[in-house]
């Protein structure tokens, strides 16, 4: 029931771009991203509910192919605020919770 | 809004006690969600909320765990009795109703059971 992440880890430059991706057995009715820093609360990123569906926040966006039941988390030139680790989650056609995955942690360097 | 208020913070209890960890929502969130998160599992769902109804409690681990909300400003999750393995950071979440909308977390609270 829980999606699937990958990768699990991921190690940037400054300046370089990352692709998380997140996919489901189930039919999907929206797809959740958070971020959650150390010792910290997930925060809210963005949320997908289209299938095909694209959205942007900062240099961060997502897709979202609604048929596939798949997510993909798109960072481009990396920022060293950008590490932390990325959930995805999930919410299903007949249910009205959310499934997190397992995570992607990503660190950034300068 | 002060977001999601959650209390204690920190917990450390011996094996066998009760605790209760406690959770505000947003004003005007309909949904509430209690989570628990381990280097193991992750995150996992426990129980949600709908206008301080209990829909489903199916991921709560045993019944040594219950949850209550009494109005829409209060939530409480309550384990009797403690064991190691609960040792855990519990996070409570609300959201202005599903299917749309992000959810907002509390600070979390990590508990540590000896």
């Amino acid at each position: 029931q829980q999606p699937v992440q990958s990768p699990q880890a991921v190690i940037l430059r400054e300046g370089e771009d990352a692709v998380i991706n997140c996919s489901s057995s189930k039919a999907l009715y929206s797809v959740h991203w958070y971020r959650q820093k150390h010792g910290e609360a997930p925060v809210f990123l963005m949320i997908l509910l289209k299938g095909g569906e694209q959205k942007g926040h900062d240099k961060i966006s997502a897709s979202f192919n609604e048929k596939k039941q798949q997510s993909s988390l798109y960072l481009t030139a990396s920022q060293l605020s950008y590490s932390g680790t990325y959930f995805c989650g999930t919410e299903s056609i007949n249910n009205n919770d959310m499934r997190f995955g397992a995570g992607t942690r990503l660190t950034v360097k300068p | 809004d002060a977001g999601v208020i959650q209390s204690p913070r920190h917990e450390v209890t011996e094996m066998g006690q009760e605790v209760t960890l406690r959770c505000k929502p947003i004003s005007g969130h309909d949904y509430l969600f209690w989570y628990r998160q381990t280097m193991m599992r992750g995150l996992e769902l426990l129980i949600y909320f709908n206008n301080n109804v209990p829909i489903d409690d199916s991921g709560m681990p045993e019944d040594r765990f219950s949850a209550k909300m009494p109005n829409a400003s209060f939530s409480t999750l309550k384990i009797q009795p403690s064991e190691p393995r609960d040792s855990a950071v519990y996070f409570c979440a609300s959201s202005p109703r599903t299917g749309g909308y992000g959810y907002t977390f509390g600070s979390g609270t990590r508990l540590t059971v000896v």
